[in-house]
C-alpha cells in the first residue's frame, strides 16, 4: 500500500528566504506526482505536476523536483512572501488517476 | 469559467439524518472523486467514478453512497450509518485514462453532525 510522508508538519520562515518542502513516498510505480496548495477552510490548488518520466517543473517562482527510484521530491520556494502562507500537499498517482495524499506541510511565512 | 462546483458549503445534520453533497463540473472530465479530510489525516479517498453510470470504492466508503447519471455530476450522500460524519469534504475531477491526469479540486462542503 502506498504510504506518502510529508515531515516536519509546519515550518516557519521569514520572508525572503528559500525554501524546500519535501515528500517521500513507497512506492515507486507511480503515473505522476502533484503538489498543491491548501488555504485555511478552502479547497486544493494545483501547482505543479510532475509526470513519472520527468524530472521537474517550473512555475513562477515554485520548482518541483522528482527523483521516483528514490521515492522523493522536493518543492523549492524561492524568495518566500507572506502569502505563500498556506499548507502544501503532495500527492502520487497510481492505477485509475488514484491519489494517496501526504498529511501536509502547514507553511508561514513572518513579514 | 470551467470548474468545479460543490454546495452547500457548510452543511448540518442531526443525528439519524441522510444528507447530499453536491458536485457539479464543467470541464468535461470523465472521472470524479470524493475525498474527506480530518485534521491531522491528510484526504481520504471515498468514492471514485471513471465514467457515467459507473463507480468504485474508495478507502473509507462505508456510511456513503453515490450515483453518477450524469457526466457532469457526482453527489455524495452520507448516511446515518456514517458514525462520524464530521469533516471537510472535497469533490475532485480529472480526465480519464492517459497520463496526463491531473487533479483539480472544488471549493470543499463542511459538514457537522449536532
Amino acid at each position: 500500500k502506498q504510504e506518502v510522508t510529508q515531515i516536519p508538519a509546519a515550518l516557519s520562515v521569514p520572508e525572503g528566504e528559500n525554501l524546500v518542502l519535501n515528500c517521500s513516498f513507497t512506492d515507486s510505480a507511480i503515473y505522476n506526482l502533484q503538489w498543491f496548495r491548501q488555504d485555511p477552510g478552502k479547497g486544493l490548488t494545483s501547482l505543479l505536476l510532475i509526470q513519472s518520466s520527468q524530472r521537474e517543473q517550473t512555475s513562477g517562482r515554485l520548482n518541483a523536483s522528482l527523483d521516483k527510484s528514490s521515492g522523493r521530491s522536493t518543492l523549492y520556494i524561492a524568495a518566500s512572501q507572506p502569502g505563500d502562507s498556506a499548507t502544501y500537499l503532495c500527492a502520487v498517482a497510481g492505477a485509475n488517476s488514484k491519489l494517496t495524499f501526504g498529511k501536509g506541510i502547514t507553511l508561514s511565512v513572518r513579514p | 469559467d470551467g470548474g468545479i462546483t460543490q454546495s452547500p458549503k457548510y452543511l448540518f445534520r442531526k443525528e439519524g439524518q441522510n444528507v447530499t453533497l453536491s458536485c457539479e463540473q464543467n470541464l468535461n472530465h470523465d472521472a470524479m472523486y470524493w475525498y474527506r479530510q480530518d485534521p491531522g489525516q491528510g484526504l481520504r479517498l471515498i468514492y471514485y467514478s471513471q465514467i457515467v453510470n459507473d463507480f468504485q470504492k474508495g478507502d473509507i466508503a462505508e456510511g456513503y453512497s453515490v450515483s453518477r447519471e450524469k457526466k457532469e455530476s457526482f453527489p455524495l450522500t452520507v448516511t446515518s450509518a456514517q458514525k462520524n460524519p464530521t469533516a471537510f469534504y472535497l469533490c475532485a475531477s480529472t480526465t480519464a485514462g492517459g497520463l496526463y491526469n491531473e487533479q483539480f479540486f472544488g471549493p470543499g462542503t463542511r459538514l457537522t453532525v449536532l
